[in-house]
């Protein structure tokens, strides 16, 4: 209902592991951000791609990483996963008639143990 | 870089009271502020949104004021209602170009509006 779809909702991984999480948004949805909510914290920027290329970072190791496809999915992938990546993770993008408003996905609960 | 800073934490109000959140940036390029309502285990959904160009916007029972001088902006939520309560979050960009999608967000604002 939202353009922005995320898969999986849950996730459990061991610490050490590696993570890939998915996002697809409508057409026309040329701007991808990546948000990391930790519990009851706000959203915290990790990145963002504009037409398959990072534009722009937040305060996040090289071990997270992502991807941006023609077909206006993403990804986002942490390698060596720690016990503080267990959050809420957030895909967002911006319709084209209103570039302002970020419309998130329901994202993905990540759980490290 | 931006830093946010939203109050109160928790604000409990009376069904038909008004409750108001105010929020403080730090960065005096930031022209966009939006305002972000999130239940419990859904995703934030936008709620009301300003521009710098503007000091005031409403919608139905929401509006929002903008200090830029201050640096500081404020939801109002008048005639609150139990489907009100949820977790209310802020948040500042310096929107632009292809910049559109780097928010920094405040803390949130618990909002619990009783029957």
């Amino acid at each position: 209902e939202t353009g922005v779809t995320q898969s999986p909702t849950h996730l459990i991984k061991t610490r050490g592991q590696q993570v890939t999480l998915r996002c697809s948004s409508q057409s026309g949805h040329n701007t991808v951000s990546w948000y990391q909510q930790a519990l009851g914290q706000g959203p915290q920027f990790i990145f963002q791609y504009y037409r398959e290329e990072e534009n722009g970072r937040g305060n996040f190791p090289p071990r997270f990483s992502g991807l941006q496809f023609p077909n206006y999915s993403s990804e986002l992938n942490v390698n060596a996963l720690e016990l503080d990546d267990s959050a809420l993770y957030l895909c967002a993008s911006s319709p084209p008639l209103d570039s302002w408003a970020l419309v998130f996905g329901s994202g993905t609960r990540l759980t490290v143990v | 870089g931006e830093n946010v800073e939203q109050h109160p934490s928790t604000l409990s109000v009376q069904e038909g009271d008004s409750a108001v959140i105010k929020c403080t940036y730090s960065d005096s390029a930031s022209n966009y502020f939006p305002w972000y309502k999130q239940e419990l285990g859904k995703r934030p959904q936008l709620i009301i949104d300003i521009r710098s160009n503007v000091g005031e916007k409403k919608d139905q029972r929401i509006a929002v004021t903008l200090n830029k001088t201050a640096k500081h902006f404020s939801l109002h939520i008048t005639e609150t209602q139990p489907e009100d309560s949820a977790v209310y979050f802020c948040a500042a960009s310096s929107a632009g170009g292809t910049s559109y999608g780097k928010l920094t967000f405040g803390q949130g604002t618990i909002l619990t509006v009783h029957p």
